[in-house]
């Protein structure tokens, strides 16, 4: 089992859509969620970041954790075309390790 | 206010050759780490370093591969007579703090090609 997984897409949506992008992680020590964006030949960006139970609102990206199903995913509203990227699940245990463990990502398609 | 600098963007290398990266971190940023991504893989952690300390190396490969980050400059990755196999992008990311909220901020890259 990997330790963060998620679907390698593509997820297609229209312009205008909400676009749902799902991670589950398998350590359940996990204290600090990230989603970074990776456009094509670029480096990761981070857009947000969650540590508690619930939703997590910046913009158009919602971000939702719930540690009891090991599960944390984000939401984008309005999607754009300029949101067609690579999302990247990115996962830090804290206690005594620092190290991000990144899925392999999900490619999201925003058709115009 | 600068964000993570990284040097050079692009090293080609022949086989056996030396390739040295190089780091600097944002402003006010001690902690730097080290990722690398293979073609068509994901981002996978090598290093992470404070200031003249290695804190965790567990994703390093035990030979040909070494980190640095002295008191003063930058913060260095070095791989030793290079493999065909070590063509990947290697990033480095600083962050201010750690534990719960350790939000690491990535450079542009170094896409390394060994011929």
């Amino acid at each position: 089992q990997k330790e963060v997984e998620q679907n390698s897409g593509p997820l297609s949506v229209p312009e205008g859509a909400i676009a749902s992008l799902n991670c589950t992680y398998s350590d359940r020590v996990s204290q600090s969620f990230f989603w970074y964006r990776q456009y094509s030949g670029k480096s990761p960006e981070l857009i947000m970041s969650i540590y508690s139970n619930g939703d997590k609102e910046d913009g158009r990206f919602t971000a939702q954790l719930n540690k009891a199903s090991q599960y944390v995913s984000l939401l984008i509203r309005d999607s754009q075309p300029s949101d067609s990227a690579t999302y990247l699940c990115a996962v830090n245990r804290d206690t005594g390790f620092q190290k991000l463990v990144f899925g392999t990502g999900t490619r999201l398609l925003v058709s115009p | 206010n600068a964000g993570v600098m990284q040097n050079p963007r692009h090293l080609v290398r022949r086989r056996g050759q030396e390739a040295r990266l190089r780091c600097s971190p944002m402003k006010g940023h001690s902690h730097v780490y080290w990722y690398r991504q293979l073609p068509e893989e994901g981002l996978k952690f090598m290093v992470y370093l404070q200031k003249e300390n290695i804190i965790d190396e567990s994703g390093m490969p035990k030979e040909r591969f070494s980190a640095e980050f002295p008191k003063e400059g930058p913060s260095i990755l070095r791989i030793q007579q290079v493999v065909r196999g070590d063509s990947a992008a290697y990033f480095c990311a600083s962050s201010p703090k750690v534990g719960v909220g350790n939000e690491q901020f990535f450079g542009p890259g170094t896409r390394l090609t060994v011929l």
